[in-house]
């Protein structure tokens, strides 16, 4: 069982809808991550949160919109988005060191939502 | 900057079949490397990892080692099973920039019976 949790599992949503997606973890890391991936291709990374501030966002378009409310949880708002959008959309975790991430510690990732933009 | 080439795929095995995905590295320093495993329809996990060199990452029978030399971090298993079919990335992590790790492109495997 993943330690990363997401929701929803699956989202279709037309290009004037504006959705949520929703991460919780509670292994106490206090750096979280958004990641696209499209398929057969690795993650690509969007945004990381470091002790709830922005740390790094990776050129991603103002329609996507992230927002880390406490320790465990990490929101991406949508809204406006493109076809091009529907991904698979993963959060993760790590613990955070004295930068943004403890180099030596590995991402935990959640099993995703399948996002398809109609 | 950073990149991970791994061995292209598909790879295509037999149970029972040893395998090698390779992975090389380009870095300055001294970076973190993993192997992550994808399953279908789920996330990645971590699979294994080394942070300096000549050190052993191993896990449910898989096995890398961490070469400074040859830039590389080849994943190994004596005898592959039908449940290890999945994607496979290798991936690494410096200390500085520490929050962007950089994936290979990801090998799929498939173990028929």
């Amino acid at each position: 069982d993943t330690e990363v949790t997401q929701t929803p599992k699956h989202l279709v949503m037309g290009m004037t809808n504006k959705k949520s997606l929703k991460c919780e973890q509670h292994m106490g890391h206090r750096a979280m991550y958004w990641y696209k991936q499209k398929a057969k291709k690795p993650p690509e990374l969007m945004f990381v949160y470091s002790y709830e501030k922005l740390s790094i966002n990776e050129s991603v378009p103002s329609r996507f919109s992230p927002e880390c409310p406490n320790s465990s949880l990490l929101n991406l708002h949508l809204h406006a988005l493109q076809p091009e959008d529907s991904a698979l959309y993963l959060c993760a975790s790590s613990q955070a060191g004295q930068g943004v991430r403890s180099y030596n510690s590995p991402l935990h990732f959640g099993n995703g939502t399948r996002l398809t933009v109609t | 900057g950073n990149s991970v080439t791994q061995m292209e795929g598909p790879v295509t095995l037999s149970e029972e079949a040893f395998l090698t995905i390779n992975c090389t590295y380009t870095a300055t320093g001294y970076p973190s490397l993993f192997w992550y495993v994808q399953y279908p329809g789920e996330g990645l996990q971590l699979l294994l990892k080394a942070t300096k060199a000549d050190d052993k990452g191993s896990n449910k029978g898989f096995e890398a080692t961490y070469r400074k030399e040859t830039t590389s971090f080849h994943l190994e298993k004596g005898s592959v099973q039908v449940s290890d079919s999945a994607v496979y990335f290798c991936a690494l992590t410096r200390r500085t920039n520490a929050g962007k790790s950089t994936f290979g492109d990801g090998t799929t495997l498939t173990v028929k019976p």
